[in-house]
């Protein structure tokens, strides 16, 4: 079934730590985007890519960094977790293959706590 | 960049009454405004969206207007449900990106 993944659903890491958010999607879509949020608050754009080897920072500053290789797969790397990193990471992807282009599809999220 | 705004911030209604959350936007280049419906503990869903070409669209009791020239949309749910209860996100952009409104938490009075 086509859908948006993403793993891990749940990661409870140490400070300083290295993670890899990975998220991956089978709807053929080419624009693929991070969102950070707080339980039932605003969604922060946080990276966005348009397609392979395209990615763009997003509204919120982060220090996390995002690779775009293949068309499905677009994970996101916090180099040294801290305890302001705790949230919820959402990954979305939209375009091509979809009914209307200009929808974005949402993972499940990823809830992240940095001890 | 593109700023949505999203007022009130909770809603709530009694069971059977209207619900109206209201979006302002400051771009006038966004060509499109969607919104999501974000349940506790689950991912963000589309419920309807609207494009600049179209004043109103509806679909069965939710319906969504929009007016360009005061730069604002709002979300109407009519005989409002229990299931109704959720947070209410509206957004604005186009095929590349969207901002976010801060959301609105509705509840749904039994």
């Amino acid at each position: 079934e086509a859908d948006i993944y993403q793993t891990p659903r749940y990661l409870v890491i140490g400070t300083g730590k290295k993670i890899t958010l990975e998220c991956s999607q089978t709807m053929g879509h080419d624009k693929m985007y991070w969102y950070q949020q707080d339980p039932g608050m605003e969604l922060h754009l946080i990276h966005y890519s348009y397609g392979v080897n395209s990615t763009e920072k997003g509204d919120l500053s982060s220090e996390s960094t995002v690779s775009r290789i293949r068309t499905e797969h677009f994970p996101l790397t916090l180099e040294s977790a801290r305890p302001s990193h705790t949230s919820q990471y959402l990954c979305a992807s939209s375009g091509l293959g979809a009914a209307s282009s200009y929808e974005q599809y949402f993972g499940p999220g990823t809830r992240l706590t940095v001890t | 960049g593109e700023n949505v705004e999203q007022h009130p911030s909770t809603l709530s209604v009694q069971e059977g009454d209207s619900a109206v959350i209201k979006c302002t936007y400051s771009d006038s280049a966004s060509n499109y405004f969607p919104w999501y419906k974000q349940e506790l503990g689950k991912r963000p869903q589309l419920i309807i969206d609207i494009r600049s070409n179209v004043g109103e669209k509806k679909d069965q009791r939710i319906a969504v207007t929009l007016n360009k020239t005061a730069k604002h949309f709002s979300l109407h749910i009519t005989e409002t449900q229990p299931e109704d209860s959720a947070v209410y996100f509206c957004a604005g952009g186009g095929n590349n990106r969207l901002a976010f409104g801060k959301g609105n938490q509705v509840v749904v009075i039994p």
